[in-house]
């Protein structure tokens, strides 16, 4: 089957420009997530789609990013405008269901978009 | 507050030696623990969670409550095991935590 599909897979921008990001899921996953990677840090969540609802965008920066998830399938993640601080790798992960029976589900996460801000 | 500490960012071991890769969580529940591996130009893939207890290319991890770890073991370490391990804790399937990452250096 084919993996989670991100891109770009680099782009520079100057900050207070804007920027999104598109992510594909793995055919049938109803989960998909969204994570910032600051260079030398783990990955940190972004926000947690269930289909087309949002489960979990509590540690979204509110005021610059914003995602959207139409149709329940890709989704877009959006930054404006972008600062300094923004740059990282953003990763893209989908699973069949985030919770069933008791346990998660395995994440399975795309290339990432190595994101610059100057 | 749900935290997940690697305290070791660069691990080395030669191979053949036993590795212990260490995840401390502070989480006042029932959380679920996830090893998640990058092997060097790959994506982020997960390597095993506790709720399985499995072993995964001999590797093992045992949640420990009362200490709140789940340290990733294997007995004897092969060169490509070589990557980048991070630590992962999730609340009842949402908010997943990454700890900071050790990266894995077996050395011939």
């Amino acid at each position: 089957e084919a993996g989670v599909a991100q891109s770009p897979r680099y782009k520079i921008i100057e900050k207070r420009q804007s920027v999104a990001f598109w992510c594909n899921p793995i055919s049938g996953h109803a989960t998909l997530y969204w994570y910032q990677q600051i260079l030398g840090q783990g990955p940190k969540l972004l926000i947690q789609f269930q289909n087309n609802g949002v489960v979990d965008d509590s540690q979204l920066p509110k005021d610059r990013f914003s995602a959207e998830r139409l149709k329940g399938v890709d989704s877009t993640l959006k930054i404006q405008p972008a600062k300094l601080e923004d740059s990282a790798v953003y990763l893209c992960a989908s699973s069949p269901l985030n919770r069933d029976r008791g346990h998660s589900y395995e994440q399975y996460f795309g290339p990432g978009t190595r994101l610059t801000v100057t | 507050a749900q935290r997940v500490t690697q305290p070791e960012k660069l691990l080395s071991v030669f191979k053949g030696a036993p590795v212990e890769l260490k995840c401390n969580y502070s989480y006042s529940g029932s959380p679920e623990l996830f090893w998640y591996v990058q092997y060097s130009r790959q994506r982020l893939q997960l390597l095993l969670r506790h709720i399985s207890r499995e072993s995964i290319k001999g590797f093992t991890a045992d949640l420990n409550k009362g200490e709140t770890s789940f340290h990733l073991k294997k007995p004897f370490a092969q060169e490509e095991d070589s990557a980048m391990y991070y630590c992962a804790l999730s609340r009842t399937g949402n908010q997943f935590y990454f700890g900071t990452g050790t990266s894995l250096t077996v050395i011939p």
